[in-house]
């Protein structure tokens, strides 16, 4: 099973693009990449996901290396309101379909 | 709107008393599952199912039931509730299962005492 580094927190100013880092060195071919936001004890929010390619969508951008073995979460232009903990998570390519959670990365937006 | 929502949001119990936290999505998702979520612990899932009437253990599943009577509706049961099971309850849907972004509620904090 794949699993995922991140640091366990980060700060960023506001207005500031957030890049918040990810490693899973042990990806293999066909698991997606995916990340999800948790604001204070709210239920997780899907953010992006991608599998080679860097994704663009109206929230971030995700970039991943040519070998897979890391990606970096992009937020443009962060706010305050952007203060979670943020999940990055591979897939299981089996049957039983789970995201493996780790611990995230707390990310704060300083004003 | 597109949603999950839960019932009740808080609920504070005594230990061994039956209780169902119920789950509900209008967005007609196949995919449903429950997870728990306690401090350092992140996310772990406890049930799911992909479809009516299909139902599977996620990786904490003791202590716990589900039901899946209708496409809509996930309920999870607690026959005998005990203090290891005060945490923070969340429903999740998609609309197939693997390659599709889940949907959360809001959450339920259990407290069993």
């Amino acid at each position: 099973d794949a699993k995922t580094t991140q640091p366990p927190s980060m700060d960023c100013a506001e207005g500031r693009a957030a890049n918040l880092p990810c490693n899973h060195s042990t990806i293999s071919g066909n698991e997606y990449v995916y990340w999800y936001r948790q604001i204070h004890s709210q239920g997780p929010q899907y953010i992006i996901h991608g599998l080679k390619n860097n994704e663009t969508n109206e929230m971030a951008s995700l970039i991943i290396t040519e070998d897979r073995k890391s990606s970096t979460l992009i937020l443009p232009h962060a706010t305050l309101r952007d203060t979670a903990v943020y999940y990055c998570i591979v897939r299981l390519s089996d049957s039983n379909y789970q995201l493996i959670w780790g611990a995230g990365t707390k990310l704060i937006i300083k004003p | 709107e597109a949603q999950v929502t839960q019932n009740p949001r808080y609920l504070i119990t005594v230990t061994g008393k039956k209780l169902t936290v119920t789950c509900s999505q209008n967005m007609n998702h196949e995919y449903m599952s429950w997870y728990r979520q306690d401090p350092g612990l992140g996310l772990r899932q406890i049930y799911y199912s992909m479809n009516v009437e299909v139902t599977d253990k996620g990786d904490v599943p003791e202590g716990y039931k589900v039901s899946r009577k209708e496409k809509r509706n996930f309920p999870l049961i607690l026959e005998s509730p005990s203090p290891n099971q005060t945490s923070l309850y969340f429903c999740a849907s998609s609309a197939r299962q693997g390659w599709d972004t889940q949907y959360f509620g809001p959450g339920t904090r259990l407290t069993v005492l």
